[in-house]
């Protein structure tokens, strides 16, 4: 089954320790990104990347670190979790695809990581 | 810049009756425009997109959606609501820079309450 998995579901941590959201995909996607949700803000890119090794910064980056080794794998590293990244994450994968006016690809969205910093 | 608007919070509609959520968006040039649903604990599910061609895209579940460039609206529809329907709808727009980042851009998302 073609899917995104997004580990852990849920998470409380406290102010500074270090913590990883894991994500892969088995579809063989060279796009994935990382969104948070928060409430009357809708969905916001934090980091995005469009293959092995190539990253780069989505809207809301500052906090957070990616890597991208593993075609499949994009886990999304909070160096130094504080409560203002308190929300509800979402990663997402798709073909990646160019045309003049962008991608016609669908994004697939993983479960979410509901993360809770104390 | 792209942006994508919800005016509605939440939609209220009965059992049987048809139901309307709104999107207007901003783009320059040719808009990609998405719809995606959010069960409650779920994650986000493609419903429909519009890309070229017909104005009326059908997709998921019984949903329809209808592109008016005049207006710059994508409205999704449905002609007759179900409870199981309840749910946070995003309208997105993708980010139009010649595919470098494949980002879309959300909305603020419309909550769908329909009572039996």
């Amino acid at each position: 089954e073609a899917q995104v998995t997004q580990n852990p579901r849920y998470l409380i941590t406290v102010t500074g320790k270090k913590l990883t959201v894991t994500c892969s995909q088995n579809m063989n996607h060279e796009y994935m990104s990382w969104y948070r949700q928060d409430p009357g803000l809708g969905l916001r890119q934090i980091y995005y990347s469009m293959n092995v090794e190539v990253t780069d910064k989505g809207d809301v980056p500052e906090g957070y670190k990616v890597s991208r080794k593993e075609k499949r794998n994009f886990p999304l590293i909070l160096e130094s979790p504080s409560p203002n990244q308190t929300s509800l994450y979402f990663c997402a994968s798709s073909k990646r695809t160019s045309g003049r006016w962008g991608s016609q690809e669908t994004q697939y969205f993983g479960p979410g990581t509901r993360l809770l910093v104390l | 810049a792209q942006s994508v608007a919800q005016p509605e919070d939440q939609v209220n509609v009965a059992e049987g009756n048809p139901l309307t959520v709104k999107c207007t968006y901003s783009v320059s040039g040719n808009p990609y425009l998405f719809w995606y649903v959010q069960y409650p604990n779920r994650g986000l599910q493609f419903l429909l997109k519009y890309i070229t061609g017909d104005n009326l895209v059908k997709g998921s579940y019984g949903f329809e959606a209808e592109f008016n460039k005049s207006q710059t609206s994508f409205h999704l529809k449905k002609p007759s609501a179900l409870v199981s329907d309840s749910a946070l709808y995003f309208c997105a727009v993708r980010e139009n820079d010649g595919g470098a980042t494949n980002k879309l851009i959300f909305g603020t998302g419309t909550l769908l309450a329909v009572q039996p």
